[in-house]
């Protein structure tokens, strides 16, 4: 049962434009959500994280929002360049719980 | 130091070989974990070690067998294993076991292309 979502498998964005990637959950337990960005044969990297108590948090040209109601959150990447061009994933994690819940992606192409 | 090194970095065995893929961090995380990736797919958990002990084995078969020798460390033993094996195995850390606490980021090692042929 995938507790964690990414509707669309695939994105494409003018460069500089923004990029929105959007993730949804079922667990309401969830209580820290994290987004990694991935190249192709390469280990997820870390981007940007958010607790359950903000609604939004903002690294440069990145920021997530929460959105609790609706068991939704998005990346926003502003401006867009084609360095961005990879697989997104969402995760969650569960303040009892053990592990890291993973997305099934999204895969974002900035294009020039 | 926010890395996670992983070797080797490809690997391709026979269906009876045995191999093992290596681990290791420096930032004192106590918490490490066995992914498997396939392409166009979310990394899957295989194992999870809290302080050197194993917390989580999904159901992953014996042909996979983990193991923690020290804090920095964490190693994954391979034996007999079949071609849908073939994947990229990935190794991450975080400072606690998940859910422990808020800004507890995981970070990924690079990850072993594997191969069985």
């Amino acid at each position: 049962d995938q507790q964690v979502k990414q509707n669309s498998p695939s994105l494409s964005v003018q460069e500089g434009r923004i990029s929105i990637l959007n993730c949804d959950y079922t667990n309401s337990m969830f209580d820290y959500f994290l987004w990694y960005k991935k190249y192709p044969a390469e280990g997820p990297t870390f981007l940007i994280s958010i607790s359950s108590i903000k609604d939004k948090n903002e690294d440069g040209r990145f920021t997530v929002f929460l959105n609790k109601s609706a068991k939704h959150l998005s990346l926003h990447i502003v401006p867009s360049q084609p360095g961005d061009s990879a697989v997104y994933f969402c995760a969650a994690s569960e303040v009892t719980g053990n592990q890291f819940y993973f997305g099934t992606g999204t895969s974002l192409t900035v294009i020039p | 130091d926010t890395e996670v090194t992983q070797t080797p970095k490809h690997l391709v065995m026979g269906m009876t070989n045995k191999k093992s893929l290596k681990c290791e961090q420096h930032m004192g995380h106590r918490a490490m974990y066995w992914y498997k990736q396939k392409a166009k797919k979310p990394p899957e958990l295989m194992f999870v070690y809290s302080y050197e002990k194993l917390s989580i084995n999904e159901s992953v078969p014996s042909r996979f067998s983990p193991e923690c020798p020290n804090s920095s460390l964490l190693n994954l033993h391979l034996h007999a294993l079949q071609p849908e094996d073939s994947a990229l195995y990935l190794c991450a850390s975080s400072q606690w076991l998940a859910g422990s606490s808020s800004y507890n980021e995981q970070f990924f090692g690079p990850g072993t292309r594997l191969t069985v042929l």
